[in-house]
């Protein structure tokens, strides 16, 4: 398994503003992933964290609205820019540790935008 | 794109009950599948894994079965005590160019009472 860390853990935003999230594994991991989750809803994968590279976006999401960054194996980031009350959810983000598909997750960053 | 849903929202069993928690996946080409619980405030938890080459799988207290001709996979916690009492979650993974990616279903909500 990995620890995971997150932060901030929790925040409030007005609308128009950004918030950069922060995740730290405790040990280099290949597969880094970013979720959202909607208050009282499942989880939707927003993108892969690619190493060195631009990540990998699903349907419907976009660079422009959700920059990544993963400088090294064990560190990303994850910004939520010009907010919206539609922004509010849990962001997580999860890895895959060695070669084993389970991924693990983070605790979560509760967003809420005013 | 394709989803994995649940047949049940909820349930409430008695402490000491068995539980069966069920999932529906519509991919085809899905060949892994987990089980994740997620207790309030904190991000998912791995509980369970199976790949589409078994059809059962066993840990502590919990089972997971899966049905690959009707494509359902269930969750089944035996003895179940108040500290399982959480949303449930199934999730699915088809391999290849989607490798790590997870696909999550609508959720269960478990509750356990004393």
């Amino acid at each position: 398994s990995a620890v995971i860390s997150q932060k901030p853990s929790r925040d409030i935003c007005q609308r128009g503003t950004s918030l950069t999230i922060q995740c730290q594994v405790d040990s280099q991991v290949t597969m880094m992933f970013w979720y959202r989750q909607q208050p009282g809803q499942s989880l939707t994968l927003i993108a892969t964290a690619n190493q060195g590279s631009e990540a990998t976006y699903e349907s419907g999401f976009v660079i422009d609205k959700f920059p990544i960054s993963r400088p090294n194996l064990t560190f990303s980031t994850l910004t939520v820019s010009n907010m919206s009350p539609e922004d509010s959810s849990i962001y997580l983000c999860s890895v895959v540790v060695g070669d084993l598909r389970g991924q693990y997750f983070g605790p979560g960053t509760r967003l809420t935008v005013t | 794109g394709e989803s994995v849903g649940l047949h049940l929202p909820t349930l409430s069993v008695q402490e000491g009950d068995n539980s069966i928690i069920n999932c529906a996946y519509s991919n085809s080409a899905s060949d892994y599948f987990i089980w994740y619980k997620q207790e309030s405030g904190k991000g998912p938890q791995f509980i369970i894994d199976i790949r589409s080459n078994m059809d059962k799988r066993q840990g502590q207290r919990v089972t997971v079965l899966l049905n690959k001709t009707v494509k359902h996979l269930s969750l089944q916690i035996a003895a179940t005590q108040p500290g399982d009492s959480a949303v449930y979650f199934c999730a699915e993974n088809a391999g290849g160019t989607s490798y790590g990616k997870l696909t999550f279903g609508q959720g269960t909500i478990l509750t356990v009472h004393p």
